[in-house]
């Protein structure tokens, strides 16, 4: 059974800070990976999503991928208050039909002013 | 427009009794999911429909049921309700029924079993 986990449970970080978030897996057969957000009260969100080894930038995000450690990590720059919200990071098993999302419990970031 | 709209945004409902949640999507999507989340836990599926054809998690197989009358609509059906369903329940949807596709998700339904 797929086992995902995140670190921090929770960050305060000041605006323009650099924010990394961290997320575990326990399947090396995991295909992809995730990291969604969700502001309060409204519906998750996907951000981004790697398949292979490295980095992908989008924007002030970035997602690393490591599958060897089972680590994939996401990295904000210049954080903003709007980026104040639950990040949760997500693992697409291998096989099978549908995409089946395994998530990480959250990790609740507050940037501030 | 990526919407995926759930009904009611708050349910009440008491022990023992049959609750059903509305999901919707107009994207033409191919695949609907459901997941549970409770507070400080990580969102659990139960169940989704790929096309016409339900896939239940084992481990939640016997306590959810679900319909998807068309590729617009599905429902998630608990026959009778207990406390331990109180939760977030959040309807996603998927264009195609593969690991790499991005799943969209409504608002949820906040359920409080009594």
């Amino acid at each position: 059974q797929q086992n995902v986990q995140q670190s921090p449970e929770s960050l305060i970080v000041p605006e323009g800070a650099r924010t990394s978030l961290n997320c575990t897996f326990s399947d090396s057969a995991s295909q992809y990976f995730w990291w969604y957000r969700q502001h309060s009260g409204k519906a998750p969100k996907a951000l981004m999503s790697i398949f292979s080894n490295g980095e992908k930038e989008e924007g002030r995000f970035t997602i690393h991928l490591n599958k060897a450690s089972l680590h994939f990590s996401l990295h904000i720059r210049d954080s903003q208050p709007s980026d104040s919200a639950l990040y949760l990071c997500a693992v697409s098993p291998y096989g099978g039909s549908g995409n089946k999302l395994i998530f990480g419990t959250g990790t609740l970031l507050s940037v501030k002013p | 427009d990526t919407t995926v709209k759930q009904n009611p945004r708050y349910k009440l409902a008491r022990v023992g009794k049959p609750v059903n949640l509305i999901c919707s999507q107009t994207m033409n999507h191919d695949t609907m999911y459901w997941y549970q989340k409770k507070p400080n836990q990580a969102p659990k599926l139960l169940l989704f429909y790929y096309d016409k054809i339900l896939n239940r998690e084992a481990d939640t197989f016997e306590k959810f049921q679900s319909s998807r009358p068309n590729n617009s609509f599905c429902s998630l059906y608990i026959g009778s309700a207990g406390l331990e369903y109180s939760a977030m329940y959040l309807c996603a949807s998927s264009r195609l029924g593969s690991s790499a596709e991005t799943l969209y998700f409504g608002s949820g339904t906040r359920l409080t079993v009594l």
